[in-house]
């Protein structure tokens, strides 16, 4: 069964500070998904990581993907307060996307 | 070109009764995929579903639950019997194929159980 697991469940960070949630999962796979879900609403796209060594940016975030590791980071370079959300990190099975347990950040001011 | 589109928005229910959620996948999408989010956690996949079709219902309970999605129309996710246990978020997601490079999410079905 495909697992995936995220940590920390829940960050709190001053702004200005750098910082990485991981995402490991069970099984091979070489999609990696990340999400952005603010409270009440719904999940919204932003990175997806097709091979291993992928490297993506926008903004403030960083995504990579290590499929022999099975490891996924999302970097956070000097936090400000609008990247507060719960982040999902999502692997494909065969035929579904298993989502993480979510990391909720919050951004101090 | 309008999103995924879930209703109701909101939708509250008392022990026993039926919910029904619906979702509107984007056009020229033909693969919907339903989860449950409760309250602090995260997603739960709870059924894949083509045209007609149910590709894979692992993350359905056996009971009271069932999903359908129409040639036409929009896919229903339908709850019978509603206990609190149901209180949850769904999400609808919709993609044109499978493993794509991204799904896209409606807004949610927030069903309260009372």
């Amino acid at each position: 069964e495909l697992k995936v697991e995220q940590n920390p469940l829940f960050l709190s960070m001053q702004e200005g500070k750098n910082y990485t949630i991981y995402c490991n999962y069970s099984t091979t796979s070489d999609r990696l998904y990340w999400y952005r879900q603010d409270p009440g609403k719904s999940l919204e796209s932003l990175f997806v990581l097709l091979s291993n060594g992928a490297v993506k940016q926008e903004g403030r975030l960083m995504a990579s993907l290590d499929t022999k590791a099975r490891l996924s980071t999302l970097h956070i370079t000097a936090a400000v307060h609008d990247l507060s959300a719960t982040y999902f990190c999502a692997v494909s099975g065969t035929y579904k996307y298993i989502f993480g347990t979510g990391t909720r950040l919050k951004v101090l001011a | 070109n309008a999103g995924v589109m879930q209703n109701p928005r909101h939708l509250v229910r008392r022990r026993g009764q039926e919910a029904r959620l619906r979702c509107s996948p984007m056009k020229g999408h033909s693969h919907v995929y339903w989860y449950r989010q409760l309250p602090e956690e995260g997603l739960k996949f709870m059924v894949y579903l083509q045209k007609e079709n149910i590709i894979d219902e692992s993350g359905m309970p056996k009971e009271r639950f069932s999903a359908e999605f129409p040639k036409e129309g929009p896919s229903i996710l339908r709850i019978q019997q509603v206990v609190r246990g149901d209180s949850a978020a769904y999400f609808c997601a919709s993609s044109p194929v499978p493993h794509n490079e991204k799904l896209f999410f409606g807004s949610g079905t927030q069903l309260s159980v009372l």
